[in-house]
C-alpha cells in the first residue's frame, strides 16, 4: 500500500478481555515501531522491530503486551486481560534503515477503548 | 537509555512572529534528530530532521540547530500562519538512521490571527 495501514480504527473491548492491532507497514521497510498514545500526551516507545534482529522490547508496559512481526512485513500487538489504563490510540510506524531516507511514517492509529 | 526532555509544553504566539521549541536529549550517541508535526485527530507527520554531522538545516519557514556539545535542539517557525497550529514532537535516536526514536512530551502550538 501507499502509506502505514493499521486496523481496527477503533476498537471498543471490556476489561479482561484480550485484543490484538494490527499494523501494515510500507512494503520494504525494515523497521516497525510501536508507540502508545494517551489522550493529550506524548509518543511513548512500547516496541521496536529492526529487519532479523532480535526486537527492542524494553518500552512493553508489563508482561500483558507482547508483540510480533511475521516474514519481516505485517506486525500484530497484543494486550491480554485488559485494562482501562490500556486506553489510548496506539500507532504504528515502519522505516527504512539506510540513510539518507530513514523518516518514520506513521498510521493513523488505533483507538482502544477498555470499559 | 535516551531520555528527551521538551519545552515548553504550551506555547502561543500571534500570527506573523516566531516560535521556538526546545529538546535536550541524553544520550551523547543519539545522531539522528527528527520533529513531527500532530494536527487534531491525525497521525504525526516528519517536519524537519537533522543528523549530528550538521549544526543547523532550514526548508523555507521552519529550521532547526543542533548543539551537539550541550545536547540540546530546537525548531524555530518563522513568520507563523494559523495552520501551523500543532502539537509539535522532537525525536532523538543513536546508531543510524531513524533506530529506535524516543519522543519528547510534545508542544501544544496555538498560533492566534
Amino acid at each position: 500500500g501507499a502509506g502505514v495501514s493499521q486496523s481496527p480504527s477503533n476498537k471498543v473491548t471490556e476489561k479482561g478481555k484480550d485484543v490484538e492491532l494490527r499494523c501494515d507497514p510500507i512494503s520494504g521497510h525494515t523497521a516497525l515501531y510501536w508507540y502508545r498514545q494517551s489522550l493529550g500526551q506524548g509518543l511513548e516507545f512500547l516496541i521496536y522491530f529492526q529487519g532479523n534482529s532480535a526486537p527492542d522490547k524494553s518500552g512493553l508496559p508489563s508482561d500483558r503486551f507482547s508483540a510480533e512481526r511475521t516474514g519481516g512485513s505485517v506486525s500484530t500487538l497484543t494486550i491480554q486481560r485488559t485494562q482501562q489504563e490500556d486506553s489510548a490510540v496506539y500507532l504504528c510506524a515502519s522505516s527504512l534503515l539506510q540513510p539518507p531516507n530513514t523518516e518514520a511514517f506513521f498510521g493513523q492509529g488505533t483507538r482502544l477503548t477498555v470499559v | 537509555g535516551e531520555n528527551v526532555e521538551q519545552h515548553p509544553s504550551t506555547l502561543s504566539v500571534q500570527e506573523g512572529d516566531s516560535a521556538v521549541i526546545k529538546c535536550t536529549y541524553s544520550d551523547s550517541a543519539s545522531n539522528y534528530f527528527p520533529w513531527y508535526k500532530q494536527e487534531l485527530g491525525k497521525r504525526p507527520q516528519l517536519i524537519i530532521d537533522i543528523r549530528s554531522n550538521v549544526g543547523e538545516k532550514k526548508d523555507q519557514r521552519i529550521a532547526v540547530t543542533l548543539n551537539k556539545t550541550a545536547k540540546h535542539f530546537s525548531l524555530h517557525i518563522t513568520e507563523t500562519q494559523p495552520e501551523d497550529s500543532a502539537v509539535y514532537f522532537c525525536a532523538a535516536s543513536g546508531g543510524y538512521g531513524a533506530q529506535k526514536l524516543v519522543f519528547g512530551q510534545g508542544t501544544r502550538l496555538t498560533i492566534n490571527p
